[in-house]
């Protein structure tokens, strides 16, 4: 079965940094790229970043320069969006998608982790 | 950066009714590089449209897209209950990739 598989949710202090996982299964994890969006309650997507699992190259990291990491271990098909020095306005839910080389636009979804962020 | 600004923010219709969804960017997309998504409450999005007007597998064509540039629409006919959402158009022809804020679809 095609899918995404993400980590559940998190609850995290101000200030700390989360880690979500994505692992792809039924389909050659190199093939794609994956993006990582986020939405906050009641809010539209942004857009985080993208990376290539193939090549390790990533990019539309600018809204959050210096407190993402994006990273991929193709040995389990699984890639990871790291950010760090949460504050109460990274609340949000965190989608991963398989993205199309070239395009990044996404034809398969996760199905989210709540990040809650609150002292 | 791109801006996508959707409109209108929300629609009410009624079942079996169409409804026509804008998305207007700031600045022309790059080869119609626009794609539409539906969002039902506590689900993740679900890829309807790409490069402008190309349905997505297992999409029906009740769902069509148009547009180029600036300025595009997509046109759900004989609207379904599963219809009544939120959907989202995305640019992949910039960088930085951008979302508008989203057009919420209701029943009336």
């Amino acid at each position: 079965q095609v899918q995404l598989v993400q980590t559940g949710a998190e609850v995290k202090k101000p200030g700390a940094s989360v880690k979500v996982s994505c692992q792809a299964s039924g389909y050659s994890f190199t093939s794609y790229d994956i993006i990582w969006v986020r939405q906050a309650t009641g809010q539209g997507l942004v857009m985080m970043g993208w990376m290539n699992p193939n090549s390790g190259n990533t990019g539309d990291l600018q809204n959050f320069r210096h407190r993402i990491a994006l990273t991929t271990d193709s040995s389990i098909s699984t890639a990871y969006m790291e950010l760090f020095s949460l504050t109460p306005a990274d609340t949000a839910t965190y989608y991963c998608g398989r993205a199309i080389r070239n395009r990044l636009y996404s034809d398969l979804w996760g199905p989210g982790t709540l990040v809650t962020v609150s002292s | 950066e791109v801006v996508l600004t959707q409109s209108p923010g929300t629609l009410s219709l009624s079942p079996g009714d169409r409804a026509t969804l804008s998305c207007r960017a700031s600045q022309s997309v790059p080869n119609n590089f626009l794609a539409w998504y539906r969002q039902t409450p506590g689900q993740a999005p679900r890829l309807l449209i790409y490069d402008a007007s190309t349905r997505a597998t297992g999409i029906p064509d009740r769902f069509s897209a148009s547009g180029s540039g600036t300025d595009f629409t997509l046109t759900i006919n004989s609207l379904e209950p599963d219809d009544f959402a939120v959907y989202h158009c995305h640019q992949y022809g910039n960088s930085p990739r951008t979302f508008g804020q989203g057009t919420r679809v209701e029943v009336k």
